[in-house]
This record gives C-alpha cells, sequence and structure tokens, in this order.
C-alpha cells in the first residue's frame, strides 16, 4: 500500500481480555516503530525494529505487553490481560532505515478498555 | 536521556499572522529533525524533515530551521488559514528512537 495501514482502527475490550494490533509499514521500509498516545500527552516509544536486528523493547510499559515483526513486513502489538491505563491510541510508523530518513505514521488503533 | 520539550503548548491567532513555533532538544547528536502535524483523531503526518548538517528546510508556507549546536529549532507559518488548525509535534531522531514533544495546539480564528 502508499502509506501505514494499522488495523482496527478502532477496538473497545473488556479488562482482562487480551488484544492484538495490527501495523503494516510502507513497503520496502526496514524500521518499524510502536508509540503510544494517551489523551493529552505526547507519543510514547514502546519497541523498535530495524531489519533482521534484534528489537529495542526498552519503550514497553510491562511484561503484558509484546510485539514480533514477521518476515520483515508486518507488525503485531499484543497486550495481555489489558487494564483500564492501557487505553490509549496506538500508533505504528516506518522508515526506510534507522537514520536520516523521514518517518511515516499509520492512522493509529484507538483502543479502548472498559 | 533526551528531551524534547515544545513552547507554547497552545496558541490562537487571527487568519492571516505570520506565527513560530518552538522546539528544544537537551542532546544536540541528533540524526535528524522532523515537523509532524496531528489533527483531532488522526495519526501524525510529516510535514518537514531536516537532516543534522543542514539549517533550514521549506515546503511552501512552512519554514523550519535547525541550530543544533543550541538544541533549538523553529517552525515558521507565513500567512496563517483557519485550516492549519492543528497540533504541531517535533521530533529529533536520536539513538534507536524518534524523541517526540508534547506539541503545541494552534488554532487560527477566521
Amino acid at each position: 500500500g502508499a502509506g501505514v495501514s494499522q488495523s482496527p482502527s478502532n477496538k473497545v475490550t473488556e479488562k482482562g481480555k487480551d488484544v492484538e494490533l495490527r501495523c503494516d509499514p510502507i513497503s520496502g521500509h526496514t524500521a518499524l516503530y510502536w508509540y503510544r498516545q494517551s489523551l493529552g500527552q505526547g507519543l510514547e516509544f514502546l519497541i523498535y525494529f530495524q531489519g533482521n536486528s534484534a528489537p529495542d523493547k526498552s519503550g514497553l510499559p510491562s511484561d503484558r505487553f509484546s510485539a514480533e515483526r514477521t518476515g520483515g513486513s508486518v507488525s503485531t502489538l499484543t497486550i495481555q490481560r489489558t487494564q483500564q491505563e492501557d487505553s490509549a491510541v496506538y500508533l505504528c510508523a516506518s522508515s526506510r532505515d534507522r537514520s536520516g530518513n523521514t518517518i511515516y505514521f499509520g492512522e493509529g488503533s484507538w483502543l479502548t478498555v472498559v | 536521556k533526551q528531551e524534547v520539550t515544545q513552547i507554547p503548548a497552545a496558541l490562537s491567532v487571527p487568519e492571516g499572522e505570520n506565527l513560530v513555533l518552538n522546539c528544544s532538544f537537551t542532546d544536540s547528536a541528533i540524526y535528524n529533525l522532523q515537523w509532524f502535524r496531528q489533527d483531532p483523531g488522526k495519526g501524525l503526518t510529516s510535514l518537514l524533515l531536516i537532516q543534522s548538517s543542514q539549517r533550514e528546510q521549506t515546503s511552501g508556507r512552512l519554514n523550519a530551521s535547525l541550530d543544533k549546536s543550541s538544541g533549538r529549532s523553529t517552525l515558521y507559518i507565513a500567512a496563517s488559514q483557519p485550516g492549519d488548525s492543528a497540533t504541531y509535534l517535533c521530533a529529533v531522531a536520536w539513538g534507536n528512537q524518534f524523541y517526540f514533544g508534547t506539541g503545541t495546539s494552534l488554532t487560527v480564528i477566521p
């Protein structure tokens, strides 16, 4: 596709359930990022993938959060046993490589935990 | 640790005014700096990218400058229009991540 695609665009889930959020980056982009933006807050880094290198997971807030990137393309962010504080918009972005290039964002997945 | 600050947090101007948004960062060893626009309920749209070796970039009514040594960038918007109303974020590429400011919420009054 022409841009970064995320699904679902909106998700309402019950506390304690698991959710999966999907990101399809721009074709050919080796770098992929997940960020979280809570209401009225800035962007919080979660995880970064670069090619076949080990991901930088330093931003994941707890062990309930995990992410994988299959075949160097599509990525899935999984949140287990969701809590109300997990409610936020989860933004995925990609760029051609790590440095020196424009980063492109998807429209986000809006997660509400009730 | 890299910290990015944007001032002001909110700005309201009448249509037609020129305006400047400010961004500062604490560690100057950045790869690049980007300005983004975010409309309510939407993702981020890239406006301008300035490489660490560059001083400024221009796109239409937008001009972004970078003074890496002092850790500052400005986004200049000329002849503002109501359609420019949005939140503007700056981000620096540092280490493995992009570090974002909390944004300036701009309202252009018709």
